[in-house]
């Protein structure tokens, strides 16, 4: 139980573009889903906290309107790299909780992302 | 607030040795404490958590933890190390706000033959 899928698993792209990422909880519905950001050799950081139906919650020094957050769905959520640059290029990976009490988080295989 | 210190960014024993992986944490108030696996260009497995019930708390793969509110320690322990132990580990703490998790700075874990 508690499988959280990411798609896709690896893309590439021209600088300028934009890249959706998909996140999806497969067995559970997920009321909150987080968006993390890791760097080579480095711990997770995270970039929002997605509540499903409302806005998402940013971390500082996250731009909302270069990082595009969607949760329509309890087992869906997106993440929209808009206008990607090379800096944008990175390890994306969710997680997601299932209620509110609930502390654990179940994470999804992550997504590479490459901007050339 | 609360935060999250793991102790050696690389640790590296034989195959067959003892494991041990440090993490000390910081929190005002009574923790939920992780411990995670990541292996390369992958997601976060989760190991084991504490949530307040036994201090000693046994995960996947044969790996254990013993809670220890004294010594603000978490640390992460296997007894014999097998090669495909090799990876990086996390502990991380629960945040008091909506589920968030601090993370460690993560240790690598080498097993060598």
């Amino acid at each position: 139980g508690a499988v959280v899928s990411q798609h896709p698993s690896r893309v590439i792209c021209k600088s300028g573009t934009s890249v959706k990422i998909e996140c999806r909880s497969l067995d559970f519905q997920a009321t909150t889903m987080f968006w993390y950001r890791q760097f080579p050799k480095k711990s997770l950081m995270l970039m929002a906290t997605s509540n499903e139906g409302s806005k998402a919650t940013y971390e500082q020094g996250v731009e909302k309107d270069k990082f595009l957050i969607n949760h329509a769905s309890l087992t869906l959520s997106t993440l929209t790299v808009t206008s990607a640059h090379p800096e944008d290029s990175s390890f994306y990976i969710c997680s997601a909780i299932a209620g509110v009490a609930e502390k654990t988080q179940y994470f999804g295989p992550g997504t590479r992302l490459l901007v050339l | 607030a609360q935060s999250v210190t793991q102790l050696g960014s690389h640790v590296s024993v034989s195959e067959g040795a003892l494991v041990l992986l440090r993490c000390n944490y910081s929190s005002s108030v009574p923790p939920y404490l992780f411990w995670y696996v990541q292996y390369p260009n992958q997601g976060l497995q989760l190991l084991l958590k504490y949530t307040s019930a036994a201090t000693l708390v046994k995960g996947i793969n044969g790996f254990e933890a013993e809670f220890k509110k004294s010594e603000t320690s978490f640390h992460l322990t296997k007894p014999s190390a097998h090669m495909r132990d090799a990876a990086e580990y996390f502990c991380a703490v629960s945040g008091n706000q909506g589920g968030k998790l601090i993370f460690g700075q993560g240790t690598e874990l080498s097993v060598k033959p």
